[in-house]
């Protein structure tokens, strides 16, 4: 399967602790996203990678976000004292940027955080 | 603000009938839409985009139809399956501010009954 890939699937954590999930990219795909989906809600956009730079973040990130692609391939969203209201899907999607105009994004199969 | 939004929650067709979702989007600075097929437990799949110099574009049973005057969006499914039920949820983007972000309305779920 060449897709976007995301793991954990499921994470069920207690308030007050960390998590941290994965999203490996489509091959070459030089842009990757972080989008967070409640329960009856269209995905909310997080924050964009552009190789290893993050271009933009969106007022949701709060201080507990962290996220980092290093080496512009794989990248990493981290929770830090996680809270209940973190629950949610949380998925990642990759796209080919040619550098002009907008580019197709295709999502991964999210990870399913529950804050207990 | 920025908003995308669909008419409907929920829509009903019986197999085999044509089927359309709608979509009204605020921002007139959006240049590029994207329909997104979401089946429970998964994560959007691509089905078809535009751009804002387009009024029409069709793909493989899926035509998506653009009306920039009333800010307008649609996705026609043709002779729909029991696999097309799902939730389906439109975007945009401004792409001329080259940015990635994608904004989701809240999305349609389409039962498709036998």
């Amino acid at each position: 399967d060449t897709g976007v890939s995301q793991d954990p699937r499921h994470k069920i954590t207690k308030r007050g602790q960390n998590v941290t999930f994965r999203c490996d990219p489509i091959s070459e795909h030089n842009r990757l996203y972080w989008y967070r989906q409640t329960l009856g809600q269209g995905p909310e956009f997080l924050t964009y990678f552009q190789n290893e730079a993050q271009l933009e973040k969106s007022r949701l990130l709060s201080d507990r976000f962290s996220a980092e692609r290093p080496k512009g391939s794989f990248s990493t969203l981290e929770i830090q004292r996680t809270e209940q209201g973190d629950s949610a899907m949380y998925l990642c999607a990759s796209s080919h940027s040619r550098g002009a105009g907008t580019d197709t994004q295709y999502f991964g199969p999210g990870t399913r955080l529950t804050v207990l | 603000g920025e908003s995308v939004g669909l008419h409907l929650p929920t829509l009903s067709v019986q197999e085999g009938d044509n089927s359309i979702i709608n979509c009204a989007y605020s921002n007139s600075a959006s240049d590029y839409f994207i329909w997104y097929k979401q089946e429970s437990g998964k994560g959007p799949q691509f089905i078809i985009d535009i751009r804002s110099n387009m009024d029409k574009r069709q793909g493989q049973r899926v035509t998506v139809l653009l009306n920039k005057t009333v800010k307008h969006l649609s996705l026609q499914i043709a002779a729909t399956q029991p696999g097309d039920s799902a939730v389906y949820f439109c975007a945009e983007n401004i792409g001329s501010s080259n940015t990635g972000k994608l904004i989701f309305g809240q999305g349609t779920t389409l039962q498709v009954k036998p």
